[in-house]
Protein backbone atom coordinates (compact mmCIF):
# COMPACT_ATOMS: atom_id res chain seq x y z
CA UNK A 1 0.00 0.00 0.00
CA UNK A 2 1.30 3.46 -1.08
CA UNK A 3 2.35 5.47 1.96
CA UNK A 4 -0.06 8.54 0.28
CA UNK A 5 -2.75 7.78 -2.10
CA UNK A 6 -4.44 9.79 -3.94
CA UNK A 7 -8.53 10.07 -5.27
CA UNK A 8 -9.35 9.91 -7.66
CA UNK A 9 -6.79 9.13 -9.95
CA UNK A 10 -8.24 11.24 -13.10
CA UNK A 11 -11.64 13.66 -12.90
CA UNK A 12 -13.47 15.68 -15.56
CA UNK A 13 -15.58 18.07 -14.97
CA UNK A 14 -17.57 21.08 -16.53
CA UNK A 15 -16.81 24.69 -16.30
CA UNK A 16 -17.95 26.13 -12.97
CA UNK A 17 -18.49 23.05 -11.02
CA UNK A 18 -16.59 22.56 -7.64
CA UNK A 19 -13.89 20.28 -7.33
CA UNK A 20 -12.58 18.14 -4.57
CA UNK A 21 -9.39 16.37 -4.92
CA UNK A 22 -8.58 14.07 -1.76
CA UNK A 23 -5.37 12.42 -0.37
CA UNK A 24 -4.74 10.26 2.57
CA UNK A 25 -1.61 8.94 4.10
CA UNK A 26 -0.14 6.64 6.33
CA UNK A 27 2.75 8.30 8.08
CA UNK A 28 3.46 11.36 10.55
CA UNK A 29 4.05 14.54 8.73
CA UNK A 30 5.62 17.70 9.84
CA UNK A 31 3.83 19.12 6.23
CA UNK A 32 1.47 18.49 3.32
CA UNK A 33 2.25 19.61 0.15
CA UNK A 34 -0.23 20.26 -2.70
CA UNK A 35 1.44 20.51 -6.22
CA UNK A 36 0.14 22.01 -10.04
CA UNK A 37 2.24 20.15 -12.56
CA UNK A 38 0.79 21.63 -16.25
CA UNK A 39 1.34 19.56 -19.62
CA UNK A 40 5.18 19.79 -20.20
CA UNK A 41 5.86 19.32 -16.76
CA UNK A 42 6.11 22.57 -15.11
CA UNK A 43 5.88 22.28 -11.16
CA UNK A 44 4.54 25.14 -9.22
CA UNK A 45 3.53 24.76 -5.25
CA UNK A 46 0.30 25.47 -4.14
CA UNK A 47 -0.09 25.29 -0.61
CA UNK A 48 2.07 23.73 2.64
CA UNK A 49 0.15 23.09 5.37
CA UNK A 50 0.14 21.72 8.75
CA UNK A 51 -2.90 21.98 9.90
CA UNK A 52 -6.33 23.78 9.37
CA UNK A 53 -7.07 25.06 5.92
CA UNK A 54 -5.08 27.68 3.88
CA UNK A 55 -7.04 29.64 0.73
CA UNK A 56 -5.52 31.53 -2.37
CA UNK A 57 -7.93 32.59 -4.98
CA UNK A 58 -10.22 29.59 -5.76
CA UNK A 59 -8.07 26.92 -4.06
CA UNK A 60 -8.92 25.90 -0.68
CA UNK A 61 -6.18 23.54 0.98
CA UNK A 62 -7.70 21.17 3.87
CA UNK A 63 -5.94 19.37 6.33
CA UNK A 64 -7.33 16.69 9.38
CA UNK A 65 -4.27 15.80 11.28
CA UNK A 66 -6.27 13.17 13.26
CA UNK A 67 -7.18 11.08 10.16
CA UNK A 68 -4.55 11.78 8.17
CA UNK A 69 -6.83 13.65 5.15
CA UNK A 70 -6.50 16.50 3.31
CA UNK A 71 -8.27 17.93 0.38
CA UNK A 72 -8.07 20.28 -2.23
CA UNK A 73 -11.12 22.03 -3.48
CA UNK A 74 -11.41 24.38 -6.81
CA UNK A 75 -14.28 26.29 -6.97
CA UNK A 76 -15.87 27.93 -10.04
CA UNK A 77 -13.20 25.79 -12.06
CA UNK A 78 -12.15 26.99 -15.88
CA UNK A 79 -10.79 25.32 -18.49
CA UNK A 80 -7.17 26.73 -17.03
CA UNK A 81 -7.38 24.73 -13.79
CA UNK A 82 -6.65 21.36 -16.24
CA UNK A 83 -3.70 20.17 -14.63
CA UNK A 84 -2.43 16.90 -12.34
CA UNK A 85 -2.59 17.74 -9.14
CA UNK A 86 -0.18 16.36 -6.56
CA UNK A 87 0.25 16.12 -2.57
CA UNK A 88 3.73 15.23 -1.37
CA UNK A 89 3.68 14.28 2.78
CA UNK A 90 6.91 15.58 4.24
CA UNK A 91 7.78 13.28 6.89
CA UNK A 92 9.35 13.86 10.78
CA UNK A 93 12.83 14.61 10.31
CA UNK A 94 13.20 18.04 8.45
CA UNK A 95 14.68 18.17 5.29
CA UNK A 96 13.23 18.21 1.42
CA UNK A 97 14.04 14.58 1.52
CA UNK A 98 11.21 13.54 3.31
CA UNK A 99 8.59 14.39 0.83
CA UNK A 100 6.51 11.22 -0.44
CA UNK A 101 4.62 11.78 -3.65
CA UNK A 102 0.88 10.54 -4.45
CA UNK A 103 0.65 9.49 -8.05
CA UNK A 104 -1.24 12.59 -8.84
CA UNK A 105 -5.13 13.46 -10.10
CA UNK A 106 -5.54 14.48 -13.67
CA UNK A 107 -8.04 17.04 -13.78
CA UNK A 108 -9.57 17.84 -17.09
CA UNK A 109 -12.21 21.16 -17.04
CA UNK A 110 -14.89 21.20 -20.18
CA UNK A 111 -15.71 25.02 -21.58
CA UNK B 1 13.51 37.44 -9.51
CA UNK B 2 14.58 34.60 -12.31
CA UNK B 3 12.87 31.36 -11.41
CA UNK B 4 14.94 28.40 -11.91
CA UNK B 5 16.73 27.03 -14.60
CA UNK B 6 17.53 23.83 -15.45
CA UNK B 7 19.37 22.88 -18.61
CA UNK B 8 19.69 20.99 -20.88
CA UNK B 9 15.99 20.78 -21.47
CA UNK B 10 15.71 17.83 -23.57
CA UNK B 11 18.41 15.08 -23.86
CA UNK B 12 18.84 11.87 -25.75
CA UNK B 13 21.51 9.26 -25.22
CA UNK B 14 21.85 5.99 -25.28
CA UNK B 15 22.75 2.90 -22.79
CA UNK B 16 26.02 3.34 -21.23
CA UNK B 17 26.21 6.58 -21.71
CA UNK B 18 26.23 9.12 -18.54
CA UNK B 19 24.66 12.54 -18.19
CA UNK B 20 25.11 15.56 -16.26
CA UNK B 21 22.26 18.11 -15.43
CA UNK B 22 22.23 21.38 -14.40
CA UNK B 23 20.06 23.58 -11.89
CA UNK B 24 20.50 27.00 -10.97
CA UNK B 25 18.51 27.88 -7.98
CA UNK B 26 16.46 31.27 -7.20
CA UNK B 27 19.04 33.75 -5.82
CA UNK B 28 19.46 33.42 -2.45
CA UNK B 29 18.15 30.00 -1.96
CA UNK B 30 20.42 27.75 -0.55
CA UNK B 31 18.92 24.52 -0.66
CA UNK B 32 18.22 22.78 -4.34
CA UNK B 33 16.41 18.99 -4.40
CA UNK B 34 16.51 16.80 -7.11
CA UNK B 35 13.53 14.61 -8.26
CA UNK B 36 12.92 11.89 -10.66
CA UNK B 37 9.30 11.18 -12.46
CA UNK B 38 8.59 8.34 -14.61
CA UNK B 39 4.59 7.06 -15.72
CA UNK B 40 5.16 4.48 -13.82
CA UNK B 41 6.52 5.76 -10.60
CA UNK B 42 5.42 9.16 -10.59
CA UNK B 43 8.02 11.80 -8.50
CA UNK B 44 10.58 10.27 -6.15
CA UNK B 45 13.39 12.16 -4.46
CA UNK B 46 16.30 11.59 -5.53
CA UNK B 47 19.16 13.79 -3.33
CA UNK B 48 18.89 17.32 -1.42
CA UNK B 49 21.91 19.68 -1.22
CA UNK B 50 22.53 22.38 1.17
CA UNK B 51 25.34 24.69 1.45
CA UNK B 52 27.42 22.83 -0.61
CA UNK B 53 26.54 18.75 1.74
CA UNK B 54 24.17 16.69 0.67
CA UNK B 55 21.55 16.17 3.31
CA UNK B 56 19.88 13.56 2.18
CA UNK B 57 19.57 10.69 -0.72
CA UNK B 58 16.84 8.94 -1.96
CA UNK B 59 16.48 5.35 -2.96
CA UNK B 60 18.56 5.06 -6.08
CA UNK B 61 21.70 3.01 -7.24
CA UNK B 62 25.22 4.91 -6.82
CA UNK B 63 24.81 5.57 -10.58
CA UNK B 64 23.03 8.75 -9.57
CA UNK B 65 25.19 11.16 -7.97
CA UNK B 66 25.37 15.21 -7.46
CA UNK B 67 26.89 17.86 -5.97
CA UNK B 68 26.29 21.34 -5.13
CA UNK B 69 28.70 23.83 -6.17
CA UNK B 70 29.74 27.13 -3.78
CA UNK B 71 27.11 29.68 -5.47
CA UNK B 72 24.30 27.04 -4.75
CA UNK B 73 24.13 25.94 -8.52
CA UNK B 74 23.71 22.40 -8.36
CA UNK B 75 24.62 19.28 -11.04
CA UNK B 76 23.39 15.67 -11.02
CA UNK B 77 25.39 12.84 -12.88
CA UNK B 78 23.99 9.30 -14.14
CA UNK B 79 26.31 7.13 -15.31
CA UNK B 80 26.04 4.11 -17.56
CA UNK B 81 22.33 5.26 -18.30
CA UNK B 82 19.24 2.30 -18.78
CA UNK B 83 16.42 2.41 -20.71
CA UNK B 84 14.85 2.72 -17.02
CA UNK B 85 16.71 6.61 -16.38
CA UNK B 86 14.47 7.83 -19.12
CA UNK B 87 12.38 10.27 -17.05
CA UNK B 88 11.65 14.25 -16.51
CA UNK B 89 14.40 14.77 -14.16
CA UNK B 90 13.23 17.75 -11.87
CA UNK B 91 15.50 20.34 -9.45
CA UNK B 92 13.36 22.73 -6.98
CA UNK B 93 15.06 25.32 -4.89
CA UNK B 94 13.93 26.80 -1.01
CA UNK B 95 15.66 28.90 1.19
CA UNK B 96 15.65 27.02 3.87
CA UNK B 97 15.45 29.37 6.54
CA UNK B 98 14.15 26.60 9.05
CA UNK B 99 15.22 23.25 8.87
CA UNK B 100 12.13 21.78 6.93
CA UNK B 101 8.46 22.68 5.81
CA UNK B 102 9.93 25.42 3.31
CA UNK B 103 7.93 25.95 0.55
CA UNK B 104 10.07 24.46 -2.96
CA UNK B 105 10.00 26.24 -6.58
CA UNK B 106 10.56 23.85 -9.18
CA UNK B 107 12.52 24.41 -12.99
CA UNK B 108 10.95 23.33 -15.89
CA UNK B 109 12.87 20.23 -16.20
CA UNK B 110 15.24 18.58 -18.35
CA UNK B 111 13.65 15.29 -20.46
CA UNK B 112 16.00 12.65 -20.88
CA UNK B 113 15.28 9.68 -23.18
CA UNK B 114 17.79 6.69 -22.98
CA UNK B 115 17.63 4.99 -26.42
Amino acid sequence: KNEVEQSPQNLTAQEGEFITINCSYSVGISALHWLQQHPGGGIVSLFMLSSGKKKHGRLIATINIQEKHSSLHITASHPRDSAVYICAAQNYGGSQGNLIFGKGTKLSVKP
Amino acid sequence: KAGVTQTPRYLIKTRGQQVTLSCSPISGHRSVSWYQQTPGQGLQFLFEYFSETQRNKGNFPGRFSGRQFSNSRSEMNVSTLELGDSALYLCASSILRRSFTDTQYFGPGTRLTVL
